[in-house]
């Protein structure tokens, strides 16, 4: 079993929409999360952490379930530039990282 | 953006050649990893280094060595490559380790004939 499960989509939304993305974690011992978006044949970039009591910045709120072992990323008001692969990443102690396989999002005019 | 880059960005070689990727950062950070990312698995640490000359094994390393002799170079060796070594590699680096976030290099494609 993966450490860390995304559904990898892809998401086709029209602009304006509101999309949403899970990812669930196996172990519990977690200790930290982010979301990273990754364009076309690039690095992965940060995107935001995650927080337990959930964050915001701008369109973009991500929150943290420990109970059920899971992250998700939420985008209000699709821009075309959002268009990528979103990647979440637990982390563990010992420097273990693991990150998802990533969800597509095409954001369509 | 932070300073780390990655040399060659491309690279075509055969089968049972030695390969050495380098990793290069300006932040003074003192993390360095090297991951590969391949479709269907998405990235995998191959190895880490928390400091000069102190590194350790990640998921994935069997066929991989790495060394770290000043804090601003990681570098990755494909002892001798083989067509499953085929990937795109990046290196990140990272201040605070499990607690903080990487930042990654524009990454090296290779492949291996």
């Amino acid at each position: 079993r993966k450490e860390v499960e995304q559904d990898p989509g892809p998401f086709n939304v029209p602009e304006g929409a509101t999309v949403a993305f899970n990812c669930t974690y196996s172990n519990s011992a977690s200790q930290s999360f982010f979301w990273y978006r990754q364009d076309c044949r690039k690095e992965p970039k940060l995107l935001m952490s995650v927080y337990s009591s959930g964050n915001e910045d701008g369109r973009f709120t991500a929150q943290l379930n420990r109970a059920s072992q899971y992250i998700s990323l939420l985008i209000r008001d699709s821009k075309l530039s959002d268009s990528a692969t979103y990647l979440c990443v637990v982390t563990y102690t010992g420097n273990q990282f693991y990150f998802g396989t990533g969800t597509s999002l095409t954001v369509i005019p | 953006d932070a300073g780390i880059t990655q040399s060659p960005r491309h690279k075509v070689t055969e089968t049972g050649t030695p390969v050495t990727l380098r990793c290069h950062q300006t932040e003074n950070h003192r993390y360095m990893y090297w991951y590969r990312q391949d479709p269907g698995h998405g990235l995998r640490l191959i190895h880490y280094s928390y400091g000069v000359k102190d590194t350790d094994k990640g998921e994935v390393s069997d066929g991989y060595s790495v060394s770290r002799s000043k804090t601003e170079d990681f570098l990755l060796t494909l002892e001798s490559a083989t067509s499953s070594q085929t990937s795109v590699y990046f290196c990140a680096i990272s201040a605070f380790g499990t607690s903080g976030h990487h930042y990654f290099g524009p990454g090296t494609r290779l492949t291996v004939t």
